[in-house]
């Protein structure tokens, strides 16, 4: 139990469909994050949101949109991706944004698209 | 552009030898840095982490040093088990939010 929860693990979606990827911290953090996890690539920081306001966007492609509602519950909607998109999509959270200290990672949730 | 990279792609050791896996980062004005580690079909956990103030600390089996003046980072594992067995990513911390990580090396443990 790492007190982040994403769902869905696994995801396979055409590249005309509209999904969403959920993140949910126990953790009563204030701020939540979305990596992108590639082959052979380092963890890519795609959005960082502070208290419900984004406060990063790594100039991801608009067809990631997150939406933060909450402190507890981060969402990444994907809308027309393309194959190169396929990755694994790591949610984390810490204390504070703005601030050093340690992040805690959901297990990810595998995207592949077709 | 400023980057954490790892000298080595994958590490074999025998169980119950040391483990050394090495990082080089390139902002000096980086002043937190920490160690993940990533087993399979998981996100990276927290092993250790070290501030620029210091360079060294230990944690249960595990040491971290921190060399400012080559911008060098190890991560060392006393008596290499089995379960040690995953991806260790070092990663840098500028300024708060921004947690930038290097490429990450395999660490096969034999038995």
């Amino acid at each position: 139990e790492t007190g982040v929860t994403q769902t869905p693990r696994h995801l396979v979606m055409g590249m005309t469909n509209k999904k969403s990827l959920k993140c949910e911290q126990h953790l009563g953090h204030n701020a939540m994050y979305w990596y992108k996890q590639s082959a052979k690539k380092p963890l890519e920081l795609m959005f960082v949101y502070s208290l419900e306001e984004r406060v990063e966007n790594n100039s991801v492609p608009s067809r990631f949109s997150p939406e933060c509602p909450n402190s507890s519950h981060l969402f990444l909607h994907l809308h027309t991706l393309q194959p190169e998109d396929s990755a694994l999509y790591l949610c984390a959270s810490s204390q504070e944004a703005g601030r050093t200290g340690e992040l805690f990672f959901g297990e990810g949730s595998r995207l592949t698209v077709l | 552009g400023e980057s954490v990279g790892l000298h080595l792609p994958t590490l074999s050791v025998q169980e119950g030898d040391n483990s050394i896996i090495n990082c080089a980062y390139s902002n000096s004005a980086s002043d937190y840095f920490i160690w993940y580690k990533q087993e399979s079909g998981k996100g990276p956990q927290f092993i250790i982490d070290i501030r620029s103030n210091m360079d060294k600390r230990q944690g249960q089996r595990v040491t971290v040093l921190l060399n400012k003046t080559v911008k060098h980072l190890s991560l060392q594992i006393a008596a290499t088990q089995p379960g040690d067995s995953a991806v260790y990513f070092c990663a840098e911390n500028e300024e708060g939010f921004k947690t930038i990580f290097g490429a990450g090396t395999r660490l096969f443990v034999k038995a």
